[in-house]
C-alpha cells in the first residue's frame, strides 16, 4: 500500500524539453527527499525539504529544482533536459528520525 | 566528512547459505537504519539500531551495531530466492538523527535456487 505516489512511473522526453516529476505523500511527513539513483548504483540526495517553503540542495550537484509549497507534493524540475539527466529519481519522505518511505520513482530517458 | 565503506559489493550464493554484509563509518555514528531494495522496485526500510552493541532480529535478519558505533552488519541466516536484491546502510549525514541520510554502495545479494 504506497502512501507516497510518483508520477509518471516512466518518462522518455526529447533532449532540451521540460519535465517536471510529481511526488506526493499522505502521510503528514515533514521531511521529503529526492535521490537520483543509476542501475545497481548506490542512491545520490539530489533534493531535500523539512517543511513547507523550506528547500536544499544534497550532495549531488544537480541542475534540477524542487519547491515545497505544500507539505504533501514535492515536485522536481527540469527546465531543460538533456541525456546526461538519464537515470531514476526516488522520491521519499520520513517523521522525525524515522526511516524513510519512498515512492516507486520514475525512470527517467532523455534522447 | 563522513565517509561510508559497504562491503562487499557482490555477494553470490546458494540458496540455504548464510550472508553478511557490513557497513563501516569512519566517524561515529548516531545511529543507523538499513534498507532492501528488490531488483526493479524501490528501497524499503528494514531496521533502525541506536544504541551501542545493539543487535536486532528479524525472523532471519540479524542486525548489529557495533560498541564503538561506527561499524554494522546485516546477517541473513539460511537465505531464500525472495531475499535476493540491494541491502544498503544508511547513517545520518552531518550527525543529526533528524536529517538526511547517506547511503552506503550497498550489496547486492544473488541467491541462487
Amino acid at each position: 500500500e504506497a502512501d507516497i505516489y510518483q508520477t509518471p512511473r516512466y518518462l522518455v522526453i526529447g533532449t532540451g524539453k521540460k519535465i517536471t516529476l510529481e511526488c506526493s505523500q499522505t502521510m503528514g511527513h515533514d521531511k521529503m527527499y529526492w535521490y537520483q539513483q543509476d542501475p545497481g548504483m548506490e542512491l545520490h540526495l539530489i533534493h531535500y525539504s523539512y517543511g513547507v517553503n523550506s528547500t536544499e540542495k544534497g550532495d549531488l550537484s544537480s541542475e534540477s529544482t524542487v519547491s515545497r509549497i505544500r507539505t504533501e507534493h514535492f515536485p522536481l524540475t527540469l527546465e531543460s533536459a538533456r541525456p546526461s539527466h538519464t537515470s531514476q529519481y526516488l522520491c521519499a519522505s520520513r517523521r522525525g528520525a524515522d526511516g524513510y518511505t519512498f515512492g516507486s520513482g520514475t525512470r527517467l530517458t532523455v534522447v | 566528512g563522513q565517509q561510508v565503506m559497504q562491503i562487499p559489493q557482490y555477494q553470490h550464493v546458494q540458496e540455504g547459505e548464510d550472508f553478511t554484509t557490513y557497513c563501516n563509518s569512519s566517524t561515529t555514528l548516531s545511529n543507523i537504519q538499513w534498507y532492501k531494495q528488490r531488483p526493479g522496485g524501490h528501497p524499503v526500510f528494514l531496521i533502525q539500531l541506536v544504541k551501542s552493541g545493539e543487535v536486532k532480529k528479524q525472523k532471519r535478519l540479524t542486525f548489529q551495531f557495533g560498541e564503538a558505533k561506527k561499524n554494522s552488519s546485516l546477517h541473513i541466516t539460511a537465505t531464500q530466492t525472495t531475499d535476493v536484491g540491494t541491502y544498503f546502510c544508511a547513517p545520518p549525514a552531518g550527525g543529526t538523527s533528524y536529517g538526511k541520510l547517506t547511503f552506503g554502495q550497498g550489496t547486492i545479494l544473488t541467491v541462487h535456487p
